[in-house]
């Protein structure tokens, strides 16, 4: 059965810190990672990793792809209280995406 | 401005009554779908389309009927044989399969 695994499930650190969030994925025909940020309602797009070892960077957000080891990682360097938020990933097959559960991030001021 | 309209952003529902969440894309994507989220758990896909005229079931499609008519629209409606629909339904669209889903802003539906 086609999962991915997020972890951890929460976090919450002081303004400043640098996070790394995790995804791992065993999906049959796997095509894509992405990553999502929701912070109220709309999960709004991140990244979309599709080879291993090229990072993808998006200001202070950056995030790898290991399609050896069937992980990914997200890092965000200097947090912000903007940064708060559940951080989605989700693994593309064929047809569709299979969704973690999230990290719920909490960045203290 | 293109994006993704759900309506309504609440929504409650007797015991026994048929409700139908809207969802209207101006994106001219070809692939829409539904998704469920439910506290603590990723979001679960409950049907989607690829083209007008034609969709499909996913995971958890028992108790829900979708159509689409249009391209612009997704429709679903949650019917009375979906014993548990409190949640928050969450509505996408994608230019390809799979592939880069804009969302809309989502319903929370509450039974009464």
């Amino acid at each position: 059965e086609d999962k991915v695994v997020q972890s951890p499930l929460s976090l919450v650190v002081h303004e400043g810190d640098t996070v790394t969030l995790n995804c791992s994925y065993e999906v049959t025909n796997f095509r894509s990672l992405l990553w999502y940020k929701q912070e109220k309602k709309a999960p709004t797009f991140l990244f979309m990793l599709t080879s291993s070892g090229i990072e993808k960077k998006s200001g202070r957000l950056s995030s790898i792809l290991d399609k050896k080891e069937l992980f990914s990682i997200l890092n965000i360097t200097a947090t912000q209280t903007g940064d708060s938020a559940i951080y989605l990933c989700a693994a593309g097959s064929n047809y569709q995406l299979i969704w973690g559960a999230g990290t719920k991030l909490i960045i203290k001021p | 401005d293109g994006g993704i309209t759900q309506s309504p952003k609440y929504l409650f529902r007797k015991e026994g009554q048929n409700v139908t969440l809207s969802c209207e894309q101006n994106l001219n994507h070809d692939a829409m779908y539904w998704y469920r989220q439910d506290p603590g758990q990723g979001l679960r896909l409950i049907y989607y389309s690829q083209i007008v005229n034609d969709f499909q079931k996913g995971d958890i499609a028992e108790g829900y009927s979708v159509s689409r008519e249009k391209k612009e629209s997704f429709p679903l409606t949650v019917t009375s044989a979906q014993k548990n629909p409190t949640a928050f339904y969450l509505c996408a669209s994608s230019i390809e399969t799979p592939g880069v889903l804009f969302f809309g802003s989502g319903t929370q539906l509450s039974v009464l």
